[in-house]
């Protein structure tokens, strides 16, 4: 089974700033990851996915992850915040065979953007 | 193009109740999920239908929940009875094809508070 492991369960980041948000993973298969973002009284929606390829994905609204397959890492980046990334992040894994379909979350991270 | 529809989005119930969560997914998606949130949490598979066939069902508390998608489209999650440790946000979602890679699409969720 894969699981995932969000570490920062709040992060405060003054506006226009840098911000990483760290998602770790523990799998046994080769794994699929995403990030989705969870605005208030919302849904989720995908930011950005890692199927294959180039280990830097870039998403929506600006956002970008890599991929470290030695660390067992996503973490999440965006050079300049803005006060609309106030929102819940989730990290997610999905193992890539067959068989093993199944999608697992994060416990998320809560960015809140300082004025 | 709608996404996915949830109804209704708030429910105030008292324990022991019966309560029903309807989904339509987005047209044309085989694949669709329920979802719980709880509080401060990522989300959990609740189960997973392949058109009309449930695939994944072994999150799902069997003693009150049930689920149905007939004719491989809309979808209804009942809870009976409910208990207060059901409070949660209850999350559709749908995908053209299963977890491995693609994308996921979500409604807006069911919030539930069981009293």
């Amino acid at each position: 089974a894969q699981s995932v492991t969000q570490l920062d369960s709040q992060v405060p980041v003054f506006e226009e700033a840098p911000v990483e948000l760290r998602c770790n993973y523990s799998s046994s298969v080769s794994v699929y990851l995403f990030w989705y973002v969870q605005y208030p009284n919302q849904g989720l929606q995908l930011l950005l996915k890692y199927l294959s390829g180039s280990t830097l994905v870039k998403g929506i609204n600006g956002f970008e992850a890599e991929f470290n397959k030695s660390q067992t890492s996503f973490h999440l980046r965006k050079p300049s915040v803005h006060i609309s990334d106030t929102a819940e992040y989730f990290c997610a894994v999905s193992a890539s065979n067959f068989g093993n379909e199944k999608l697992t979350f994060g416990t998320g991270t809560r960015l809140t953007i300082i004025p | 193009e709608a996404g996915v529809v949830q109804s209704p989005r708030y429910k105030i119930i008292e324990k022991k109740q019966p309560v029903a969560f309807w989904c339509n997914p987005i047209s044309g998606h085989n694949t669709l999920y329920w979802y719980r949130q709880n509080l401060g949490q990522g989300p959990e598979l609740l189960i997973r239908y392949e058109n009309e066939e449930a695939v994944d069902d072994s999150q799902l508390p069997k003693d009150r929940f049930s689920a149905e998608r007939l004719k491989g489209v809309d979808s209804t999650l009942k809870i009976q009875p409910a208990e207060l440790g059901d409070s949660a946000v209850y999350l559709c979602a749908s995908s053209s094809g299963t977890p491995r890679g693609n994308t996921i699409y979500f409604g807006e969720g069911s919030w539930l508070t069981v009293v």
